[in-house]
């Protein structure tokens, strides 16, 4: 049974670059969640998709966008890249509404802004 | 607005003792909490959750503990294994907010042989 996917493992871009992660969910999931998480500090809640719609956002700009496909997989992506955007970014993912709290991890994408 | 804290940013001890991490919250609508372990180059794994209707949860050698009143949370791990030196985070959902998990800043767990 595969768990939460999420590619590419590394990513290096330049200031104002924009950037796609990918994120597939753990099987039988159908909601992904995805968080930031800069050194030090605990995952931050970027936003969440269920049935391909944005269901919750956290106080992140406009330049965080993203998308869940039919297949339930996800997308996040950011444009106009700052230093401040380097970070971790894990999604997770979980089982419907009733799920919603109990989520599973991907091993993330590390984003490094130059 | 740190609405989820754990003061200690890191837990030292000794095989085969208690391992007690804490974590307070703000927000009083939070209503689920759960406690997460992260190893380097690796998601964070669930670990134990609580409902607000419950005081106390156990699995296996995890056991959290919910002090309502205090806005207060803790894990303790009996007996303490060297694999379980991790990051753990303590995270909080609930209300309006319901799938937006809120997580802490972490504690380093190290476990000596």
């Amino acid at each position: 049974d595969a768990g939460v996917t999420q590619s590419p493992t590394h990513l290096i871009k330049t200031r104002g670059q924009q950037v796609t992660l990918r994120c597939s969910p753990k099987s039988g999931h159908d909601t992904v969640s995805w968080y930031q998480q800069a050194l030090g500090q605990g995952p931050q809640f970027i936003f969440q998709y269920y049935e391909e719609e944005e269901r919750q956002r956290g106080n992140f700009p406009d330049r965080f966008s993203g998308h869940q496909f039919p297949n339930y997989s996800s997308e996040l992506n950011v444009n106009a890249l700052l230093l401040g955007d380097s970070a971790l970014y894990l999604c997770a993912s979980s089982l419907g509404p009733s799920g919603m709290y109990e989520q599973y991890f991907g091993p993330g994408t590390r984003l490094t802004v130059t | 607005d740190q609405q989820v804290k754990q003061n200690s940013p890191s837990l030292s001890v000794q095989e085969g003792r208690i391992s007690i991490l804490n974590c307070d919250y703000t927000n009083s609508m939070f209503d689920y909490f759960l406690w997460y372990k992260k190893y380097p180059a690796e998601g964070p794994t669930f670990l134990i959750s609580i409902s607000s209707i419950k005081d106390k949860n156990e699995d296996g050698r995890f056991t959290v503990f919910l002090n309502k009143s205090a806005k207060h949370l803790s894990l303790h791990i009996v007996p303490s294994q060297p694999g379980d030196s991790a990051v753990y985070f303590c995270a909080a959902a609930g209300g309006t907010s319901y799938g937006k998990l809120t997580f802490g800043q972490g504690t380093i767990l190290t476990v000596h042989p």
